[in-house]
């Protein structure tokens, strides 16, 4: 059973990274055709599709964010990462990591999700 | 880049039937396929409807989903309601370079 793990700092301060790691348990991300992405939702709203890295490498990002936000893939790891530069407020949110195949880019698999603060 | 536009609240009695709306700005609606999750408090969002129609397994057919080229929308449809489909309902769909959300909907069930 595929199971997918959020960790990281819970509190960022404004105009700093945030970094976030999710570590994925039931399936390799370098063998299989799956994008792995990130996804948030602030307090009280909707979600947000922040950008997706499929198994090669390749790369796609929400038009929003792109400029400030990296994914990576770590494989020797089976973990991806994300890198959200310059946060601000508007960046406090839930942040989910998922699976979804190139075939449908249905979100299939979830993490528990992870709460990103951003305080001084 | 595209929208999905949803409506943000809808209610119904329980027993009775419920159709949540998502149209899409601009390119096909069939184009790509759509997704609909429900998401309940403090949890993350699970699929109810996976392209376009499709329930995973568990899901009951209590649930349907549809797509309609004349309006360029897509339709989640709940009949039988029970108090425990109180949630908020996402679409979702794509095209080659990003994926797209609907706003939400909440679902009362009163």
């Amino acid at each position: 059973q595929l199971q997918l793990q959020e960790s990281g700092p819970g509190l960022v301060k404004p105009s700093e990274t945030l970094s976030l790691t999710c570590s994925v348990s039931g399936d390799s991300l370098s063998i299989n055709p799956y994008f792995w992405a990130w996804i948030r939702q602030p307090p009280g709203k909707g979600l947000q599709w922040i950008g997706s890295i499929y198994y090669s490498g390749n790369t796609y990002y929400s038009p929003s964010l792109r400029g400030r936000v990296t994914i990576s893939l770590d494989t020797s790891k089976n973990q991806f990462s994300l890198r959200l530069n310059s946060v601000t407020a508007a960046d406090a949110a839930i942040y989910y990591c998922t699976r979804h195949p190139a075939w449908n880019h249905h979100f299939d698999y979830w993490g528990q999700g992870i709460l990103a603060t951003v305080s001084s | 880049n595209f929208m999905l536009t949803q409506p943000h609240s809808v209610s119904e009695s329980p027993g009775k039937t419920v159709t949540i709306s998502c149209t899409r700005s601009s390119g096909n609606i069939d184009g790509n396929y759509v997704e609909w999750y429900q998401q309940r408090p403090g949890s993350a969002p699970t699929t109810v409807i996976y392209e376009d129609d499709q329930r995973p397994s568990g899901v009951p057919d209590r649930f349907s989903g549809s797509i309609d080229r004349s309006s360029n929308s897509a339709s989640l449809t709940i009949s039988g309601l029970k108090t425990e489909d109180e949630a908020d309902y996402y679409c979702q769909s794509y095209d080659s370079t990003s994926r797209v959300f609907g706003g939400g909907t909440k679902l009362t069930v009163l």
